[in-house]
């Protein structure tokens, strides 16, 4: 249990469906993370918030929208994604966004299969 | 531009000892952090290094050479439990994250 909750775990859609993922974070932190997962590659960072702030957003496709009420809940908007969006989506947070030692802690992760 | 690399699949036998090797090349260093990551669960912090030298935690330590721009993960004694992907990223010079790809430890008895 790594204090950051992740909501649904498996997630099945259709082209043009829309769902959300959800994140939560339960440590105090004032940054969170949205990164992408895919076999055998690097984890590809998407999103960043800081104080709730967006402060990076590195070329994600419009067909993802994030949404961070509050430094404690992150959410991630999907609609009309392609079959290579399926991937693990991992959400991550951390005391800030700048500094050294800097550990995120990241949250189980959503598995999105695109049909 | 920036790279991380680390081998796609190492073995090892339960009770050795395994090295896993990073290589890196990114704008910028400010630290390097090595997490562990079961399959189907979250990727765990284990080691965080910004100066040369060896760290040791435990039954794992962690290494940093900044000239050679190279860190290795050494775990002892190990456990069935090990058997994880171990991954390697490099902070950049704008406190970003890098990753590599993973390795992946299989431990067989």
């Amino acid at each position: 249990e790594t204090g950051v909750t992740q909501t649904p775990r498996h997630l099945v859609m259709g082209m043009t469906n829309k769902k959300s993922l959800k994140c939560e974070q339960h440590l105090g932190h004032n940054a969170m993370y949205w990164y992408k997962q895919s076999a055998k590659k690097p984890l590809e960072l998407m999103f960043v918030y800081n104080f709730k702030e967006q402060t990076e957003n590195n070329s994600v496709p419009s067909r993802f929208s994030p949404e961070c009420p509050n430094s404690s809940h992150l959410f991630l908007h999907l609609h009309t994604l392609q079959p290579e969006d399926s991937a693990l989506y991992l959400c991550a947070s951390s005391q800030s966004v700048a500094g050294g030692y800097n550990e995120q802690f990241f949250g189980p992760g959503t598995r999105l299969t695109v049909l | 531009g920036q790279n991380i690399d680390q081998p796609t699949e190492m073995t090892a036998t339960e009770g050795a000892i395994v090295q896993i090797n990073c290589t890196y090349q990114t704008s910028g260093f400010n630290g390097l952090f090595w997490y562990q990551q079961h399959a189907g669960e979250a990727p765990t912090f284990l080691s965080y290094n910004v100066l040369d030298g060896l760290e040791e935690k435990g039954r794992f330590s962690s290494f940093l050479s900044r000239s050679k721009g190279y860190s290795y993960l050494l775990l002892k004694e190990l456990q069935m439990k090990d058997s994880a992907s171990y991954l390697c990223a490099t902070m950049d010079s704008n406190y970003q994250l890098i990753w590599g790809a993973g390795t992946k430890l299989i431990i067989k008895p």
